[in-house]
């Protein structure tokens, strides 16, 4: 019973260097989401996709790219790397479709450093 | 621009204890309404979804309520244990996909 999977659970970058986190769910969920959290600013949607071939941008995206791979996958792409995106990363997935409805689940999260 | 907040921000209460814990949003158009809790290095657990049309939802010692004219939700835990010590946040949903969460408040339960 898996839910929402995250990769990697850690990473360090150097400023400029490019990674992409991975996020995988087995519930059959229409929708995944990226957020990011960081100490007094709470949780921020960075990008989400309402369903598979679909993406929009969220709160804060700028800096970041994302992919939805199929119905299961959805991708982060950190393509230069700054100071400002150090955070934990959670990716979330639920049921529902273009409205968000259904309960939300998350992964474990991924903490990005980068220096 | 929709912005929730909780308070407080912090709790400390001893083993057994009611409590209610807080969660205002300043936009009533929202489609539902939910609660996690985090631990420490964790992701978030979701304890109870609220949607709109509803004014409360219940699992086990946990009873949520909301009051979408008035822009509040309610937690409350009854007979607290120590396994509650956690961080809870309330986060509310609106028009395709776009969600706002509070900053949380930490539970502290003393044995």
């Amino acid at each position: 019973n898996a839910g929402v999977t995250q990769t990697p659970k850690f990473q360090v970058l150097k400023t400029g260097q490019s990674m992409t986190l991975q996020c995988a769910q087995d519930m059959n969920h229409n929708s995944m989401y990226w957020y990011r959290q960081d100490p007094g600013m709470g949780l921020r949607l960075i990008y989400y996709s309402a369903s598979e071939g679909t993406t929009d941008k969220g709160e804060v995206p700028n800096g970041y790219n994302v992919s939805r791979l199929n119905k299961r996958e959805f991708s982060l792409r950190l393509e230069s790397a700054a100071p400002s995106q150090t955070s934990v990363y959670f990716c979330a997935s639920n049921l529902a479709g273009a409205v968000n409805t259904g309960e939300l689940f998350f992964g474990e999260g991924s903490r990005l450093t980068v220096l | 621009k929709q912005e929730v907040t909780q308070i407080p921000a912090a709790l400390s209460v001893p083993e057994g204890e009611n409590l209610v814990l807080n969660c205002s949003f300043t936009d009533s158009a929202i489609y539902n309404l939910q609660w996690f809790r985090q631990d420490p290095g964790k992701g978030l657990t979701s304890l109870l979804l609220i949607q709109s049309s509803q004014r409360e939802q219940t699992s086990g010692r946990l009873n949520a309520s909301l009051d979408k004219s008035s822009g509040r939700s309610t937690l409350y835990i009854a007979a607290s244990q120590p396994g509650d010590s956690a961080t809870y946040l309330c986060a509310v949903y609106g028009n395709a996909g776009k969600s706002t969460f509070g900053d949380g408040t930490t539970l502290t339960v003393k044995p």
